[in-house]
Parts: C-alpha cells; structure tokens; sequence
C-alpha cells in the first residue's frame, strides 16, 4: 500500500525555521496536503495544492515540492504553532487517500 | 460561517453496526467530494474512505481496512454524508471526522467498539 514518510518530531526554537519534510513516490504527481492539528481539535489545512495558503493562514507557512518530497516551513515560528502537521496526498490512481505519520512540532 | 456537524457516534459492541452522519451548512455540499477519516486515541490520521461528487457518479473507494464493511453514501438534497459500519471491531474504536473536499473538517464522532 501507498506511505507518506514523515519525521515523526522536530524541535524549533521561537522565531527560528523549520522545515518538515513527506515523501512519496507519487508526490511529483499528486498534490500535496499540509494540515496543523492542535490537541482535542479537528485538523485545519495549512497548505494546499503543495503551496497555496489559505487567507487566514499565517504568511510563515508555506510549502515546496521536490519529486518524491513535500515540505512545510514555517519560517519564524510562534509558540502557537505547536501541534501535529499531517502531510496528506492520494496514491497513484487518485482514488485512496494518504496521511503521512504525523510530526510532532515543539517550539521552545 | 460554513461549518460541518458530525453525529450517529457512541458505543458497539463487537460485531454490530453504526451509522455516522455528517451535515453542511454554510456552504456549497454537493460541489465536494466528502472524505471520512478516523484518528485513534493517540494516534495519527487514517483516510478511510470518500465519495464523489454527482457528476463523477459518486464514485466511492475505500482504504483496505474498512473495505467490505463500511459504505458511504449521500443526500445532496439534505446537504448529508453518511458513513455506515458493519461488523465492527475494537481496532474501529476511534473519532471519526468528516472532510468537504480538503477542507473544512468536521470536529469529529467518537465511535467505540468494546464488549
């Protein structure tokens, strides 16, 4: 069956960056999903399409693709932004959806 | 503002079934493909299912673990997805959340499945 591989932790000092990365092989074809989980909460999309941002999501949030690789940066980051990111695409065939394994993300 | 609203969740026992629904307001439903995905306690996101949207014959696909037990359907008319499980397990047990398109999310129905 299809993965998405994500680190599963990454630690970030406040204000610094930090670059959470997903692969898979269908990346360079199917687009890629970032979504932010905070603890008790339903997950919200950060970055869509690989590197649209929704209009209510901070401008340090943005996202890249490289072949086989997504990634999420979050260039100057806040305490806020601690929680769970998901990388999501679909296989291949556009029909079976995938999460990545989650990243946990610590801002201390 | 739009919003989707889970329900149908509470406990099982192993073996039986349940049926969660999902309903929109706020915004466009039948334009969206709906997704269901389910979160463990403590775990990470599973996608277990989606349907699509009239125009694409609400093709449905499902990912290996429900395939065979678990159906999703429609109501356009009443804005409503519906996510049916049968012969439920105690791995089942989790919040199950819906999603119009890649976004929004509903905030989730815990279903659990225990003796």
């Amino acid at each position: 069956s299809y993965e998405l591989t994500q680190p599963p932790s990454v630690s970030v000092s406040p204000g610094q960056t930090v670059r959470i990365t997903c692969s898979g092989d269908a990346l360079p074809k199917k687009y890629a999903y970032w979504y932010q989980q905070k603890s008790g909460q339903a997950p919200v999309v950060v970055i869509y399409e690989d590197k649209k941002r929704p209009s209510d999501i901070p401008e340090r949030f943005s996202g890249s693709t490289s072949g086989t690789m997504a990634t999420l940066t979050i260039r100057g980051a806040q305490v806020e932004d601690e929680g769970d990111y998901y990388c999501y695409s679909t296989d291949i065939s556009g029909d079976l959806g995938v999460f990545g394994g989650g990243t946990k993300v610590t801002v201390l | 503002e739009g919003q989707l609203v889970e329900s149908g969740g509470g406990l099982v026992q192993p073996g039986g079934s349940l049926k969660l629904s999902c309903t929109a307001s706020g915004f466009s439903f039948s334009g969206f493909a709906v997704h269901w995905v389910r979160q463990a306690s403590g775990k990470g996101l599973e996608w277990i299912g989606r349907i699509r949207i009239k125009s694409n014959e609400y093709a449905t696909s499902y990912s290996e673990s429900v395939k065979g037990r678990f159906t999703i359907s429609r109501d356009d008319s009443r804005n409503t997805a519906s996510l049916y499980m049968s012969n439920l397990k105690t791995e089942d047990t989790a919040v199950y959340f819906c999603r119009l398109g890649f976004d929004p999310w509903g905030q989730g129905a815990l279903v659990t499945v225990s003796a």
